[in-house]
């Protein structure tokens, strides 16, 4: 079975930190997403990597970063943190060949105070 | 600008009968769709697809219905258990590896 694991359940932080979101992946994924939810706006995207140190914006990228320096590690980062990135944040992997679902992590619950 | 649309925020239907969710979109490039279903504080787990080949897929008690000259997909679970109280996601590949997900249904499932 593939897994994606996300570093936290449930993260609090406070307006100005920066924040580190880790994402692993255990199937050799080419593919890695970060997608943040929201009531009434669904899942939207914000980065996507293709590759190791490949990335690409989003529908959303503004005030965040990612990392990709291992295949099967994707990391999110909040340079910032304000309170409209209180959100949560799911990652998700999908093998690279067109139409392939994407599986996903439990998600992380991010409150910025 | 592609979009993937579910009109109806939440669904609430009796246990044993049918539960249609709905799904437009606008994008005729790509006609490859997918549900997701999403229980509170999990990811969303891939439930089943459907390709522009078809008009139909069936899995179990989930069908999936296509129709192109409308661009509207719907999800029929027969019969519906208290169990498939979640949030659905349609979703729409594009054919890059990226999905454009809609904004989700809560279906709730009552004894």
């Amino acid at each position: 079975d593939v897994k994606v694991t996300q570093s936290s359940r449930y993260l609090v932080k406070r307006t100005g930190e920066k924040v580190f979101l880790e994402c692993v992946q255990d199937m050799d994924h080419e593919n890695m997403f970060w997608y943040r939810q929201d009531p009434g706006l669904g899942l939207r995207l914000i980065y996507f990597s293709y590759d190791v140190k490949m990335k690409e914006k989003g529908d959303i990228p503004e005030g965040y970063s990612v990392s990709r320096e291992k295949k099967e590690r994707f990391s999110l980062i909040l340079e910032s943190a304000s309170t409209n990135q209180t959100s949560m944040y799911l990652c998700a992997s999908s093998f690279s060949a067109g139409f392939n679902e994407q599986f996903f992590g439990p998600g992380t619950r991010l409150t910025v105070l | 600008d592609q979009q993937v649309k579910q009109n109806s925020p939440s669904l609430s239907v009796q246990e044993g009968r049918i539960s249609i969710l709905n799904c437009d979109y606008t994008n005729s490039m790509f006609d490859y769709f997918l549900w997701y279903k999403k229980y509170p504080a999990e990811g969303p787990t891939f439930l089943i697809s459907i390709s522009s080949i078809k008009d139909k897929n069936e899995d179990g008690r989930f069908t999936v219905f296509l129709n192109k000259s409308a661009k509207h997909l719907s999800l029929h679970i027969v019969p519906s258990q208290p169990g498939d109280s979640a949030v659905y996601f349609c979703a729409e590949s594009l054919g890059t590896d990226k999905l454009i997900f809609g904004t989700g249904t809560r279906l709730q499932v009552f004894p």
